[in-house]
């Protein structure tokens, strides 16, 4: 079954700290990886891409993320988080680059001052 | 070009009752999707079309939904005979062929 998992629903880290959030999924082809960010009552903002290449590909915001193959990941990484980095951030999967997704559930990431 | 747009942002709708959305997409985008998200879940995939041809529809979309794209432009999404179980976040996004969705803010349904 195709499946995108993002095992930690809620984090919060301290502003200036470092941030992982994880995701595994689970997809019968080559899988085009995403993550998005929602802030409240919006919608979603694309944050980065992966779908060939350098495994490591950097985003907006600052964010980045490396896809492992081997463990079916796709980690997104920040080396210092900012306030209005307090968002929800969401981990997909597709057939191409085009919006046919599979979302994971969404980790929800506070940021204390 | 001012993005994904959905109206209306919020519906309150009594059961039993049918509610249309409407989505305008990037004006040049062929594809057009339409999603569902519930509260603490991620989006779900309901739809989408290619121009107005509706290529792809989910296991989710009952026969209580039907969703158009006249003259491959705007698109409606409509719910008949409106459940509490679809009390959810409507989600529209559009793309060029092959390459990344933009989300609009999507329209929430409350049904009471």
């Amino acid at each position: 079954a195709q499946s995108v998992t993002q095992p930690d629903i809620h984090i919060t880290v301290s502003e200036g700290a470092s941030l992982e959030l994880r995701c595994n999924y689970s997809y019968g082809a080559t899988p085009y990886l995403f993550w998005y960010v929602q802030s409240p009552g919006q919608g979603l903002q694309l944050l980065l891409k992966y779908f060939s290449g350098d495994t490591l590909v950097q985003g907006i915001k600052g964010f980045e993320a490396e896809f492992k193959r081997s463990q079916s990941s796709f980690n997104l990484r920040k080396p210092s988080v900012h306030w209005s980095d307090a968002a929800e951030y969401f981990c997909a999967v597709g057939p191409n680059q085009g919006g046919k997704l599979i979302f994971g559930q969404g980790t929800e990431l506070s940021v204390k001052p | 070009d001012t993005g994904v747009s959905q109206n209306p942002r919020h519906k309150i709708t009594k059961r039993g009752q049918n509610v249309t959305f409407r989505c305008d997409p990037i004006s040049e985008h062929n594809r057009l999707y339409w999603y569902r998200q519930t509260l603490g879940q991620g989006p779900e995939f309901l739809t989408y079309f290619q121009n107005e041809a509706q290529l792809e529809k989910s296991r989710l979309l009952s026969d209580r939904f039907s969703a158009e794209r006249p003259k491959g432009s705007f698109s409606t999404l409509e719910i008949q005979r409106t459940e509490q179980g679809d009390s959810a976040m409507y989600l529209c996004a559009s793309s060029p062929l092959e390459s990344e969705a933009f989300f609009g803010q999507g329209t929430r349904l409350t049904v009471v």
